[in-house]
C-alpha cells in the first residue's frame, strides 16, 4: 500500500524558516517524481514544486523561486521541503503528492499524504 | 500558464442525480488532465486520469470525457458519499495549474 506521510509543519513568524519531510513507503520511491501541493484555508490547489525521479530536475511555482528548495534521498525514500522567508500568503496544508510515469513521459498525480499544516503569524 | 476555468462553482443536486461539472482550458492540453475528488478535511484523491481513464477502485458512476480544451466529469446516479468538491489539473505545462473547484453540494 503506498503511504506519504509529512511531518514537520508548524507556526512559524513571517521571515522564518521551515523544513517539510515527507516519508514514502509502499512502493519503489526513486521511480517516481514527487511533489509538493499546497492550499490555503478555505481555498483551491496550488503546485509548488516537482522533483525528477533522480533528484537533479526540480521545477517550482514562480511565487516560490528562490525561497523553497525541493530535495529527496533515495536511500532513506524521502522527500522534503525547506522553505525559506515564509510569508503569511504561504500559510497552507501542504500534500506530499506522488507523479505517476507512463512509459518515458511523466503523468498525473496519483496518491497524495495526508498533509502538513503550516501557518505564518506573529 | 494554463487557466483552467471550472464551472459552476456549485452544483446543487439531490441524491440519484446526474452530476455534469466543466474543465475549460485557456490552451489546449491534449488529454493531460485529471480529476480530483475532496472531502472536507481529507486528501485529494485522483478520480480520472488521461481526461478520460478511471483510476484504480473508482466506480463507474464517474466518467470523464473531451480533450484539447473542454472536458467534463460527469457522475451518473450521485452516492450521499459523492457530495464533495472536485478539482481539474493540467499536468502538461509548467507551472503545473489546477482549476478553482466545483462544490457539488445536496439540495
Amino acid at each position: 500500500e503506498v503511504q506519504l506521510l509529512e511531518s514537520g509543519g508548524g507556526l512559524v513568524q513571517p521571515g522564518g524558516s521551515l523544513r517539510l519531510s515527507c516519508a514514502a513507503s509502499g512502493f519503489t520511491f526513486s521511480s517516481h517524481p514527487m511533489n509538493w501541493v499546497r492550499q490555503a484555508p478555505g481555498k483551491g490547489l496550488e503546485w509548488v514544486s516537482t522533483i525528477g525521479e533522480s533528484g537533479s530536475d526540480t521545477y517550482y511555482a514562480d511565487s516560490m523561486k528562490g525561497r523553497f528548495t525541493i530535495s529527496r534521498d533515495n536511500s532513506k525514500n524521502t522527500l522534503s521541503l525547506q522553505m525559506n522567508s515564509l510569508r503569511a500568503e504561504d500559510t497552507a496544508v501542504y500534500y506530499c503528492v506522488r507523479r505517476l510515469v507512463l512509459g518515458s513521459r511523466w503523468g498525473t498525480f496519483d496518491y497524495w499524504g495526508q498533509g502538513a499544516p503550516v501557518t505564518v503569524s506573529s | 500558464e494554463i487557466v483552467l476555468t471550472q464551472s459552476p462553482a456549485t452544483l446543487s443536486l439531490s441524491p440519484g442525480e446526474r452530476a455534469t461539472l466543466s474543465c475549460r482550458a485557456s490552451q489546449s492540453v491534449g488529454t493531460n488532465l485529471a480529476w480530483y475528488q475532496q472531502k472536507a478535511g481529507q486528501a485529494p484523491r485522483l478520480l480520472i486520469g488521461g481526461a478520460s481513464n478511471r483510476a484504480t477502485g473508482i466506480p463507474a458512476r464517474f466518467s470523464g470525457g473531451g480533450s484539447g480544451t473542454d472536458f467534463s466529469l460527469t457522475i451518473s446516479s450521485l452516492e450521499p458519499e459523492d457530495f464533495a468538491v472536485y478539482y481539474c489539473h493540467q499536468h502538461i505545462n509548467w507551472p503545473l495549474t489546477f482549476g478553482g473547484g466545483t462544490k457539488v453540494e445536496i439540495k
